[in-house]
């Protein structure tokens, strides 16, 4: 099957935790994002992976960090989360496209929950 | 401010009935893609209309742009149940991320 996957699903942590998502996409792509959708559905860009350039949105703060291994995988840590940090994590990826008419392709989110 | 704004916020119409959902845009653009959110998944792209075309239709869908107003609009015919969803509009330009609105909220009923 190809598509976006991400784990976990949910995740229910205490302020001040350090926290890991993943994310695979199993369609080729050379280009990956995260981006964060609060309560109210909006959807931010936080960073933009392609050909191991890394493009961060200069308001994600410091304590947010992808890793990645390889074009297939981009991952999100986040270290001593923060209450405002509660929202849906959104994985995805597309093809290369210096013109961004590329269709971005999702994975399902991560639900965030601090406490 | 947002760079793209879907409106209306919210919409409810019955099933068979025809909806369309507005979006402005402030940047010059070289497309605009129309995204579909189901509850509990991912945005997944209905249509992506470039900035040279002025109608794009996809079964059901019908997208329109028009740059000089920095507008489009996404209609459906003869809604389903299934199309409940949130929809957003996202502006591409070149050498730049793509931009999404906040969304409208479609809920059709029986």
């Amino acid at each position: 099957e190809t598509a976006v996957f991400q784990t976990p699903n949910y995740h229910v942590t205490q302020v001040g935790n350090e926290v890991s998502f993943n994310c695979k996409q199993t369609l080729g792509h050379d280009t990956m994002y995260w981006y964060k959708q609060d309560s109210k559905k909006l959807l931010k860009i936080m960073f933009s992976y392609n050909n191991k350039q890394l493009i961060v949105n200069e308001t994600v703060p410091r304590r947010f960090s992808p890793q990645s291994s390889d074009k297939a995988h981009l991952n999100l840590r986040i270290k001593s989360v923060e209450p405002e940090d509660s929202a849906v994590y959104l994985c995805a990826s597309s093809s290369r496209d210096p013109h961004n008419y590329a269709e971005q392709f999702f994975g399902p989110g991560t639900r965030l929950t601090v406490l | 401010s947002q760079l793209a704004e879907e409106n209306p916020w919210a919409l409810s119409v019955h099933e068979g009935e025809s909806v369309t959902v507005n979006c402005s845009y402030k940047t010059s653009i070289t497309a605009l893609q129309w995204y579909r959110q189901k509850s509990g998944e991912g945005p997944a792209q209905l249509i992506l209309i470039r900035s040279n075309e002025r109608e794009k239709r996809n079964g059901r869908l019908r997208a329109t742009l028009d740059t000089s107003s920095q507008s489009s609009s996404l209609s459906i015919t003869a809604t389903r149940c299934e199309d409940t969803a949130v929809y957003f509009c996202a502006s591409s330009s070149s050498f730049s991320k793509l931009v999404f609105g906040q969304g409208t909220s479609l809920s059709v009923v029986p």
